[in-house]
């Protein structure tokens, strides 16, 4: 069975220091990985995604995550955090549930990030 | 191009009405996914469609939920007799082939209240 643990419910920065969002994910076959963003009223957006291809993913607003599979981990980091970066985090792992072979995302329970001016 | 719509945005019902939601995916996308959203939690999976093949309704909580999708495009989720539990924003997302890689589109989602 596949899981994701976001370890953060909240993560408060200054403007223009690092960001670090935390996930962990357990999963029994080859998963793929997404971070995704929420801005407030606004509908979900793709931030980044791990398919086993580089391990080191650059997404979007200088967003980077790290797949480590012997930690199974996928952080995201931002090196300067900005005032638009303000919104939820969603981490997410999709394999294949079952004999079916069905792929299946599975959300974590998002981070918020605030950022202080 | 046009991105996944959904409709109403909002709805209100009373328990015990049974309500439909619509999803118009994004055109040609193969994959049709419905998640349910409670508040400060992330989305929840209920089911999703290849073309007009449901291929995993195991999120769908209860038989008052059902879903379709009859022409491979626009899908609709129904519950019936409505309870206040059901209360939440419904979103569905669309993907462009079906494969484990693709990234999600999503729709701006319909928040349902029962009252």
């Amino acid at each position: 069975a596949q899981s994701v643990t976001q370890l953060d419910s909240h993560v408060s920065v200054s403007e223009g220091t690092p960001v670090l969002l935390r996930c962990n994910y357990s999963s029994s076959y080859s998963p793929s990985l997404f971070w995704y963003v929420q801005h407030p009223n606004k509908g979900l957006q793709l931030l980044l995604k791990y398919t086993s291809a580089a391990t080191l993913v650059k997404g979007i607003n200088g967003f980077e995550a790290e797949f480590k599979k012997s930690e199974t981990s996928f952080h995201l980091t931002k090196p300067s955090a900005h005032m638009s970066d303000a919104a939820e985090y969603f981490c997410v792992v999709s394999d294949r549930r079952g004999s079916g072979g069905s792929y299946i995302p599975t959300f974590g329970r998002g981070t918020s990030l605030i950022v202080h001016p | 191009g046009a991105g996944v719509s959904q409709s109403p945005r909002y709805k209100v019902t009373k328990r015990g009405q049974d309500v439909a939601l619509r999803c118009d995916p994004i055109s040609g996308h193969v994959s049709l996914y419905w998640y349910r959203q409670a508040l400060g939690q992330g989305p929840e999976f209920l089911t999703y469609f290849n073309y007009e093949a449901q291929q995993d309704k195991s999120g769908l909580p209860n038989d008052r939920f059902s879903a379709e999708r009859p022409e491979g495009s626009i899908s609709t989720l129904t519950i019936q007799r409505t309870e206040q539990r059901d209360s939440a924003m419904y979103r569905c997302a669309s993907t462009p082939r079906g494969a484990i890689t693709d990234t999600q589109y999503f729709g701006p989602g319909t928040r349902l209240t029962v009252l």
